[in-house]
């Protein structure tokens, strides 16, 4: 067990609406970053926060926003939703620090139908 | 741009076949960080290892190991003596960082599967 906490655990939904994936950190870890996965483009970034605020961005489409609140757990937020969208979402915390490794929840499953 | 490679798509041995999972990786920073990570069939992704750019020295944790290699830009995943619960797929990863913040930039896995 990683410690680190998603819900829900899957997700169905149709296109055009929107979701909001959780995400609790580990205790003491300051930094939780969201990761998408999918078949054809794998393990991709799409954002970092860092005590609340945000400290890096990848890939990440507008239709989508993230934030931290105080107490340190996420949000993600996907809105419009099109069937390209149906991935493993990953959340994952660290203490922060580019030799932090990332400790991962197990995963939000999303599917639009 | 950094960068990490895994050729191998897919791997597939014999339980206690010895097994090697190549990953190359590219970047301009001269420090830098790697790590390897496990993904079960059950899907979570799992951390294996941690190593940084300026300690070559080989790691042996059981059956796992690691050889590290800055002239090639390589760090390499062993199984020893493979057993079906390393059905997997394996990920290699670098850690690229600015000023503020960062991330892990992921290779594309290898699939390695174990038969019994």
């Amino acid at each position: 067990d990683s410690g680190v906490t998603q819900t829900p655990k899957h997700l169905i939904t149709a296109t055009g609406q929107r979701v909001t994936l959780r995400c609790s950190p580990r205790s003491g870890d300051l930094s939780v970053y969201w990761y998408q996965q999918s078949l054809d483009q794998g393990l991709q970034f799409l954002i970092q926060y860092y005590n609340g605020e945000e400290r890096a961005k990848g890939n990440i489409l507008e239709r989508f926003s993230a934030q931290q609140f105080p107490d340190l757990h996420s949000e993600l937020n996907l809105s419009s939703l099109e069937l390209g969208d149906s991935a493993l979402y990953f959340c994952a915390s660290s203490v922060g620090g580019k030799n932090s490794p990332l400790h991962f929840g197990n995963g939000t499953r999303l599917t639009v139908t | 741009a950094q960068k990490v490679t895994q050729a191998q798509t897919e791997i597939s041995v014999v339980e206690k076949e010895d097994v090697t999972l190549d990953c190359v990786y590219e970047t301009r920073d001269t420090t830098y960080y790697l790590f390897w990570y496990k993904q079960p069939p059950s899907g979570e992704l799992v951390f294996l290892i941690r190593r940084n750019s300026f300690d070559e020295q080989n790691e042996i944790s059981g059956r796992y190991s690691w050889n590290f290699q800055k002239s090639t830009s390589s760090f390499n995943f062993t199984i020893t003596a493979s057993q079906v619960v390393d059905s997997a797929v394996y990920f290699c990863a670098l850690s690229e960082w600015g000023n503020q913040g960062g991330k892990l930039i992921f290779g594309q896995g290898t699939e390695l599967s174990v038969k019994p």
